[in-house]
């Protein structure tokens, strides 16, 4: 059965670095997310990506973030500069088509930042 | 804004009994999708269900169904036959005609033998 793959499954970077974190949805999906969940709280959503370009997102999706789909595989989620507070489990998730077809998630990507 | 709320942190049953998990929701949308997900120690994020506002019929899938009650914005999770892979933290979630879902804060179900 297809899955969304991620990569690296940990993560442990230095406050102010640039990280990113890499993300194969389903084949034949053509809508992408990133969602975070800090430790014990709720899983919130950043970005839905469709057609190479942002078509939604939160906000806490700022200028320090940014969301690639650099060939016809992978998507990506960039945090320029990290702080402490992007500490967090980081999914993909993606979907066939918008408006209620089920978001399939990713087994996630563990972030530390110290 | 859209708003989902569970309202047991932590729950507990015993193995082959039912179990019920509470979720209420707020939005201003006529059509929309509600999901719970499952997530077990390892975190990942586990599609369990999933109800079309505009259905009346519950849905179900397997040994997991649903209570959708539209006009009380409600909408329960029933586990029969608990088994201990159950497990896990059950998130409630409200997906609008947007693309983004919204949780809920999660229940944490443990199954005892």
């Amino acid at each position: 059965e297809p899955e969304v793959t991620q990569t690296p499954s940990h993560q442990v970077t230095q406050m102010g670095q640039e990280v990113i974190l890499r993300c194969v949805p389903i084949s034949n999906h053509l809508y992408f997310y990133w969602y975070r969940q800090i430790l014990g709280q709720k899983v919130e959503f950043l970005v839905s990506f469709y057609n190479n370009e942002i078509s939604e997102k939160s906000e806490i999706f700022d200028d320090q973030f940014s969301v690639e789909r650099p060939d016809g595989s992978n998507f990506t989620l960039k945090i320029r500069s990290t702080k402490l507070e992007d500490s967090a489990m980081y999914f993909c998730a993606s979907s066939e088509v918008q408006g209620g077809k089920t978001q399939y998630f990713g087994p996630g990507t563990r972030l530390l930042v110290l | 804004a859209q708003t989902v709320t569970q309202s047991q942190p932590e729950m507990s049953v015993q193995e082959a009994e039912t179990v019920t998990l509470s979720c209420t929701y707020d939005t201003s949308e006529n059509n929309y999708y509600l999901f719970w997900y499952k997530q077990p120690p390892s975190r990942q994020m586990i599609l369990v269900i999933r109800q079309e506002a505009y259905k009346q019929q519950n849905a179900t899938e397997n040994r997991f169904s649903v209570n959708f009650q539209k006009a009380a914005k409600s909408f329960s999770l029933k586990i029969s036959d608990s088994q201990l892979g159950d497990t896990a933290m059950y998130f409630c979630a409200l997906r609008n005609a947007g693309n983004m879902l919204t949780f809920g804060g999660g229940t944490r179900l443990m199954v005892k033998p």
